[in-house]
């Protein structure tokens, strides 16, 4: 149980274009999601955190025009990162909780998408 | 600063040796969960930690939360190369927040 699935698992996009990730909870619903970026052997870098309906909360120098971020409904979250260009990219994960699970402060993470920015 | 700190960084072993990893804060949480990540791949949940000194195994993996609840640690008992990854650990204050601590990069030659 708590599977949680991503997608694309990797894109190549040109710089100033738009690319979409969605991470969907498969067997649960999630009331809350997150997403982190993660540099090259290091840990995971949180980004922001949704709640189903509501605004997504940004951390501090993370640019919310940047990266949009839709929690539309408890099994799916979307990030949009707009007019990308290559320092964006990364690897992007996706993970989710759900105060409706046993553990509330468990986190189940997606396998990850990586974005390569030309 | 990290609130978590995570120790060795980086640990290159051979295989059927014993390893421990460390995660220490000076921060009580309410739970600890160890994930291991492999290259181009999510992190992946092994354990949550809940009570001070309490102990969980998994095969040849040993989860201790310290009695304080502000550490944790990791043992590995005769590693494999399979056993190789990134090893993180993250702690929760009460919600599904999680602090992680920054990781251990652990490489099991066969």
């Amino acid at each position: 149980g708590a599977v949680v699935s991503q997608h694309p698992s990797w894109v190549i996009c040109k710089s100033g274009t738009s690319v979409k990730i969605e991470c969907r909870s498969l067997d649960f619903q999630a009331t809350t999601m997150f997403w982190y970026r993660q540099f090259p052997k290091q840990s995971l870098m949180l980004m922001a955190t949704s709640n189903e309906g509501s605004k997504a909360t940004y951390e501090q120098g993370v640019e919310k025009d940047k990266f949009l971020i839709n929690h539309a409904s408890l099994t799916l979250s979307t990030l949009t990162v707009t007019s990308a260009h290559p320092e964006d990219s990364s690897f992007y994960i996706c993970s989710a909780s759900s105060a409706r699970l046993a553990d509330q402060e468990t986190q189940y993470f997606g396998p990850g998408t990586r974005l390569l920015v030309l | 600063t990290q609130l978590l700190e995570q120790s060795p960084q980086f640990l290159s072993i051979q295989e059927g040796e014993n390893l421990t990893v460390y995660c220490n804060s000076s921060s009580v949480f309410s739970s600890l969960q160890w994930y291991r990540q492999e290259p181009g791949e999510g992190p992946v949940l092994l354990v949550t930690v809940v009570t001070g000194g309490e102990v969980k195994k998994l095969k040849r993996l040993t989860f201790q939360f310290g009695d304080a609840r502000k550490d944790s640690s990791l043992h590995i008992t005769a590693a494999q190369p399979g056993d190789t990854g990134l090893y993180l650990c993250a702690g929760a204050k009460g919600g599904n927040m999680l602090t992680f601590g920054g990781g251990t990069r652990l490489m099991v030659k066969p």
